[in-house]
């Protein structure tokens, strides 16, 4: 059963850039879309973005442009950076499989990682 | 933006309840819809996609329906276990969008 595994600082400060990676274990990264959600200190869900290793990758445009998701299938993992974080940042950041069919849904989660952006 | 509208927001039940709740997409999704359930600290779990589909390994108290633009999610008869944050998700179009959620908290 495919795994995924957040990883990165815990603590970022304002103006700087936010860098997590997605470790996947279990299986291969190819066949499947990845993606980014986030979710503030009680709050919903947010979506973030999604690469699909073969085509276009898709970000949230709530994010202005600060968001890039990239890959590196040698690793088995992808990334996601986002530049000039502020407060409004800080939440715990999941990374996720999508499925590759058309409306293709969230089945495998990593457990989640709390970014604080704090100086 | 398909904008998603989770009612109600929270929701107070008991052990063997039914449990219904509604999800309206400000246009339609195709059906390109899933629920998940989330409980604190932990990551959401799929329950439904393709607004019907059960998803392996969940409980078959759990059934998702509706089209168009009006979906629920009902438990048949809750349990313990199921007393969390659920939240719809649309994938039909970028970006991708959830509804606000409903915590189901034990009356």
């Amino acid at each position: 059963q495919m795994q995924l595994q957040e990883s990165g600082p815990g603590l970022v400060k304002p103006s700087e850039t936010l860098s997590l990676a997605c470790t996947v274990s279990g299986g291969s990264i190819n066949g499947y879309h990845w993606g980014w959600i986030r979710q503030s200190p009680g709050k919903g869900l947010e979506w973030i973005g999604l690469i699909n290793l073969s085509g276009p990758t898709y970000y949230n445009p709530s994010l202005w442009g600060r968001a890039t998701i990239s890959a590196d299938t040698s690793q088995n993992q992808f990334s996601l950076k986002l530049t000039s974080v502020t407060a409004a940042d800080t939440a715990v950041y999941y990374c996720g499989r999508r499925t590759v069919v058309a409306g293709g849904w969230f089945d495998a989660w990593g457990q989640g990682t709390l970014v604080t952006v704090s100086s | 933006d398909i904008q998603l509208t989770q009612s109600p927001s929270f929701l107070s039940a008991s052990v063997g309840d039914r449990v219904t709740i509604t999800c309206r997409a400000s246009q339609g999704t195709n059906n390109y819809l899933a629920w998940y359930q989330q409980k604190p600290g932990n990551a959401p779990r799929l329950l439904i996609y393709a607004a019907s589909t059960l998803q392996s390994g969940v409980p078959s108290r759990f059934s998702g329906s509706g089209s168009g633009t009006e979906f629920t999610l009902t438990i048949s008869s809750l349990q313990p276990e199921d007393f969390a944050s659920y939240y719809c998700q649309q994938l039909y179009s970028y970006p991708l969008t959830f509804g606000g959620g409903t915590k189901v908290e034990i009356k």
